[in-house]
């Protein structure tokens, strides 16, 4: 089956303890995008990677790291979390940039 | 001005009636338009995506772009409860590697 999985769904930690969020997709796909959605905000998106050579910023990428180190995996990476990054996370893939993206199940963090 | 603006709602319809979701976008170079639904706190899915102007037909559901205009448009016709759900826009930015702009969607409630 086709899909994009997220790693963890549900998330608490401690002000500053270094979390990764896990991102995969199955379908061969160059496009990968990390997304946060906060009530009133939309979706907001974080880094994108173009491909396993070419990863770059969003819109909000402060606090936030990625990795592409092979085509199917996309983690993000918080190195010291803070409260401002309790949110609903979204991973993305797309076959390339600008075309129908897949989401993920979603990962709700809580950094307290 | 917003990139990609939609009316908030909430949008009510009576079951069986046709929804009619609007969207409006500045880049005057985008190429492609995709409507999403998304449930509380679950993903979004795809719902249709169009690339040119005129009308597309899914099922009970219709893209409508013109792109003179700068408007996309999704009409749900035979609206079920079911349907009731949070409508996002997604444009692509030419000017910036084909990323996709997002609206903060439109919430559709369809009343028995």
């Amino acid at each position: 089956e086709a899909q994009v999985t997220q790693n963890p769904r549900y998330l608490i930690t401690v002000t500053g303890k270094k979390l990764t969020v896990t991102c995969s997709q199955n379908m061969n796909h160059e496009y990968m995008s990390w997304y946060r959605q906060d009530p009133g905000l939309g979706l907001r998106q974080i880094y994108y990677s173009m491909n396993v050579e070419v990863t770059d910023k969003g819109d909000v990428p402060e606090g936030y790291k990625v990795s592409r180190k092979e085509k199917r995996n996309f983690p993000l990476i918080l190195e010291s979390p803070s409260p401002n990054q309790t949110s609903l996370y979204f991973c993305a893939s797309s076959l390339y940039a600008g075309r129908e993206a897949f989401f993920g199940q979603g990962t709700r963090l809580t950094v307290v | 001005q917003k990139e990609v603006e939609q009316n908030s709602g909430p949008l009510s319809v009576p079951e069986g009636a046709i929804a009619s979701l609007n969207c409006t976008y500045s880049d005057r170079g985008s190429q492609s338009f995709f409507w999403y639904r998304q449930y509380s706190g679950k993903s979004p899915e795809l719902i249709m995506s169009i690339y040119s102007n005129g009308d597309k037909e899914d099922g009970r559901f219709t893209a409508q772009l013109n792109k003179a205009s700068q408007y996309v448009s999704l009409l749900i016709r035979d609206s079920q409860p079911s349907d009731s759900a949070t409508y996002l826009c997604a444009v692509n930015r030419v000017d910036s590697n084909y990323q996709l702009i997002w609206g903060a969607g439109t919430k559709l409630i369809i009343k028995p």
